[in-house]
């Protein structure tokens, strides 16, 4: 079974402070792991995912198979990243392709 | 060009009804996602499709519930006997194909309300 724990359901930081999103997954196989975002009345969409290496909007995400754990960061906390975000899991290849969601933290950048 | 659309946005029925959710996937995506998202949870993948094939249906939590693509492009989410606890929305994503790792991109899915 695939399994995706997001521990913290509102995380709230000031502006310019460090985010971590924390995020742990239970799979057997070798995982792809994504993290999406929905900002206010906005769809559900990708932000980054484990595979790409790539940061986006200041956001970084590193996959420790070790802890398996794959946290998002960010060095200095921005109004405009106020949002739900989601970490997801799938297998990898594309044979298989179900989707694994956490239940989403709330931050929330106070100014 | 368009994003995925769903229709309706907001659905409200009385219990023991039927009701049909509508997915028009992003144009040549081969695969599609169906998620119900309860309040304050994740997206809980229900099923999805590659072409017309639904190719997993173990997220559907009972036989009212059942999904067709018929023509590999437009899906329907039907939801027989509705009950209050299938309130929920109801989110469809479509996936372009293989080897782009997995990255879908979502409707603005529909509210389901049953009185």
């Amino acid at each position: 079974a695939q399994r995706v724990t997001q521990p913290e359901k509102l995380l709230s930081v000031f502006k310019g402070a460090p985010v971590e999103l924390k995020c742990n997954y239970s799979y057997s196989g070798s995982p792809e792991l994504f993290w999406y975002v929905q900002y206010s009345r906005q769809r559900l969409q990708l932000l980054l995912r484990h595979i790409s290496r790539e940061s986006i909007k200041g956001f970084t995400a590193d996959l420790n198979k070790g802890e398996t754990s794959f946290h998002l960061k960010k060095p200095f906390a921005q109004e405009e990243d106020s949002a739900m975000y989601y970490c997801a899991l799938s297998g990898q290849g594309s044979g298989y392709q179900k989707v694994t969601f956490g239940t989403g933290t709330k931050l929330q950048v106070i100014p | 060009g368009a994003g995925v659309s769903q229709s309706p946005r907001y659905k409200v029925t009385k219990r023991g009804q039927d009701v049909a959710l509508r997915c028009d996937p992003i144009s040549g995506h081969v695969s599609l996602y169906w998620y119900r998202q309860a309040l304050g949870q994740g997206p809980e993948f229900l099923t999805y499709f590659n072409y017309e094939a639904q190719q997993d249906k173990s997220g559907l939590p009972n036989d009212r519930f059942s999904a067709e693509r018929p023509e590999g492009s437009i899906s329907t989410l039907t939801i027989q006997r509705t009950e209050q606890r299938d309130s929920a929305m109801y989110r469809c994503a479509s996936r372009r194909g293989r080897g782009d790792y997995n990255e879908q991109f979502f409707g603005p899915g529909t509210r389901l309300t049953v009185l």
